[in-house]
């Protein structure tokens, strides 16, 4: 069971906009920087959001991030059937002493 | 661009030592970063294993130190994985990251830039 809590599955449809909320304590994201991940079917995990809220170079706007006291959550506007996979967050627990994921949450774009 | 690539037996025994390597391209290991592993156990999501800077110093998750190792070749631009006494719940698809922290020190707070493919690993007899 993870400290990071997502919503096992979100579904939208395309053009629409879905958001991803990854909920933890003050020991995790209260405290340290939060970072989101896309895996597409049968692929390694991609960085997607890091430090809260910026994008890698080639991210598309699409894809945004936000931090409020012990939640973060991921935002895709816009939404493609491209954009079908499974979205991770992660960040440092210091009670844990380890770097925590979230269980993962599957995003369908009907 | 960076490149990783795992490269390592993809059955092991139970009780054995899993041996992973991941070469680096692209990239110097000895300019910086963390480098390190991830596991995801098929259909389900994502556990860190650990973290090795190009000096040697590691930090590794509390649930598997005891069975974990990792090193560092500079010489080779390779690092790699040991994890010993396995049983069927180390069956995972392996992937070596890069780390992008905020010191050369280990504090946790960053985020894995790059990955590799990932490399399935089963733990059967």
């Amino acid at each position: 069971q993870s400290v990071l809590t997502q919503p096992p599955s979100v579904s939208a449809a395309p053009g629409q906009k879905v958001t991803i909320s990854c909920s933890g304590s003050s020991s995790n994201i209260g405290n340290n920087y939060v970072s989101w991940y896309q895996q597409l079917p049968g692929t390694a995990p991609k960085l997607l959001i890091y430090d809260n809220n910026k994008r890698p170079s080639g991210i598309p706007d699409r894809f945004s991030g936000s931090k409020s006291g012990t939640s973060a959550t991921l935002g895709i506007t816009g939404l493609q059937t491209g954009d079908e996979a499974d979205y991770y967050c992660g960040t440092w627990d210091s009670s844990l002493s380890g770097v925590e994921f979230g269980g993962g949450t599957r995003l369908t774009v009907l | 661009q960076v490149h990783l690539q795992e490269s390592g037996p993809g059955l092991v025994k139970p009780s054995e030592t899993l041996s992973l390597t991941c070469a680096v391209s692209g990239y110097s290991i000895n300019n910086g970063y963390f480098w390190g592993w991830i596991r995801q156990p098929p259909g389900k999501g994502l556990e860190w294993i650990g973290c090795i800077y190009h000096s040697g110093s590691t930090s590794y998750n509390p649930s598997l130190r005891s069975r974990v190792t990792m090193l560092a070749d500079t010489s080779k631009n390779h690092f790699s994985l040991k994890l010993n006494s396995v049983t069927a719940a180390d069956t995972a698809v392996y992937y070596c990251v890069r780390f992008e922290g905020y010191s050369s020190s280990w504090s946790g707070d960053g985020f894995f830039d790059y990955w590799g493919q990932g490399i399935l690993v089963t733990i059967s007899s």
